[in-house]
Formats: structure tokens, sequence, C-alpha cells
């Protein structure tokens, strides 16, 4: 089955501890993004990637990183969380940037 | 600065009836995509359509069409015959940036269908 697989669905944490949250997609997509979602300002990207080792950033990418060493795998750390990234995040994966998007189930993070 | 703008507030719907969802975008780029996800109250996202600013012709899928006017700058989607599962919030977006390899979302349109 064609999928997106993000984990934890669920996490909370203290101010300072690094995290990281999986993504994993098994159809062979060269385009992966994370974006969060927040009340009223809908999805924004925080980081893209166009292939292996091709990552760049979104519109939001300040306290976050990410990396590319296999393209089924597009891991999101935010090495020193705060409460203000308490936010619902998602991972999706296409093809190409211009094609549909998957998106995994979410990652719902609440930072205290 | 905003590039996609979904400005209506929470819609009714009664069933069976045609719903247009407004959105406006801003690009000086001439090539860009747009698409429309949906979000039902259970989280996960969609894929409804897509629309490339080259296509002649309005995309359609099944029941949702969207209405491209290029001078306006303008991707409508238009879902005909409402069915009480297409309540949900639905999100408009496109491609934009340096090569368009960014994809940009609306803040969304909350639609309740009514039976």
């Amino acid at each position: 089955e064609a999928q997106v697989t993000q984990n934890p669905r669920y996490l909370i944490t203290v101010t300072g501890k690094k995290l990281t949250v999986t993504c994993s997609q098994n159809m062979n997509h060269e385009y992966m993004s994370w974006y969060r979602q927040d009340p009223g300002l809908g999805l924004r990207q925080i980081y893209y990637s166009m292939n292996v080792e091709a990552t760049d950033k979104g519109d939001v990418p300040e306290g976050y990183k990410v990396s590319r060493k296999e393209k089924r795998n597009f891991p999101l750390i935010l090495e020193s969380p705060s409460p203000n990234q308490t936010s619902l995040y998602f991972c999706a994966s296409s093809l190409l940037v211009n094609t549909e998007a998957f998106f995994g189930q979410g990652t719902r993070l609440t930072v205290v | 600065a905003q590039k996609i703008t979904q400005t209506q507030p929470g819609m009714f719907v009664q069933e069976k009836e045609a719903v247009t969802l407004d959105c406006t975008y801003d690009t000086s780029d001439p090539s860009y995509g747009l698409f429309w996800y949906k979000q039902p109250s259970s989280g996960e996202m969609i894929f409804l359509i897509y629309q490339g600013s080259y296509d002649q012709q309005n995309a359609t899928e099944g029941r949702y069409s969207l209405n491209f006017q290029k001078a306006r700058k303008s991707a409508n989607l238009v879902i005909s015959a409402s069915q009480l599962g297409d309540s949900a919030m639905y999100f408009c977006a496109m491609t934009l940036g340096h090569g368009n390899n960014r994809l940009a979302f609306g803040k969304g349109n909350q639609v309740v269908v009514i039976p």
C-alpha cells in the first residue's frame, strides 16, 4: 500500500529537549516536505527536499533541521524545541513538486 | 506577503447542491501549479485536483472542477452535488519560489454540508 508514515503521532516534550519526528515513504518519490498546521494559518512549509542530499528552506524553517540521506526518509529535527513550536506537523511526498502529494497522518507536538 | 488567499467564512451547503470555494493567488512566474486539498475532521490531507498554469482546459476530477481564470489569478474549486462526506476544510495551494520548488497553502475554507 502506498503510504507516508510519520512517527510519533503524538508527542509531549519539554522546552530544550531535542526530538526527531520520522517520515518514511514507500513510493520512491523524489519530493518530500514538512509542514506545520496552526489554527487560522493553514499549512506552512518548513523544509522541502527535491532528492537525496538536496534540501531547502520553506517559509518557516527557523528552529528546525532536516536531512535526506536516503530517498525514502525525511526526518524533522527540533534541536531545542520551544513552546511556539507546539503544532500539528505533516510530512508529505510526491513524485515531483507539481504532482499529487501524499500526506502522513500528522504528528501533534506539544512543547511545555 | 500572502501568496494564496482564501477569505470566505465558513459555509453551509445543502446536500446535493453545488458549492464554489474561492482562491486567489499572487505570482509573477508564468509557470506554476495550483492544487486543492481536503481535510476532513479526522485530520488527513486528501488531494483533490491539480491545474497547471499552461493547461488550456480547466481541470476536472469527478465531482470536482477547478475554475481557472489566469488573468484574474483565480482558481476556484467547484464541488457539484454536495454530499455529507464533503464536510471538511478545503485548502488551495500553489507552487512558488525559484524553480517553483516550494509549495504555499491558503488558510482554508470550512464547508459543512447539511441534509
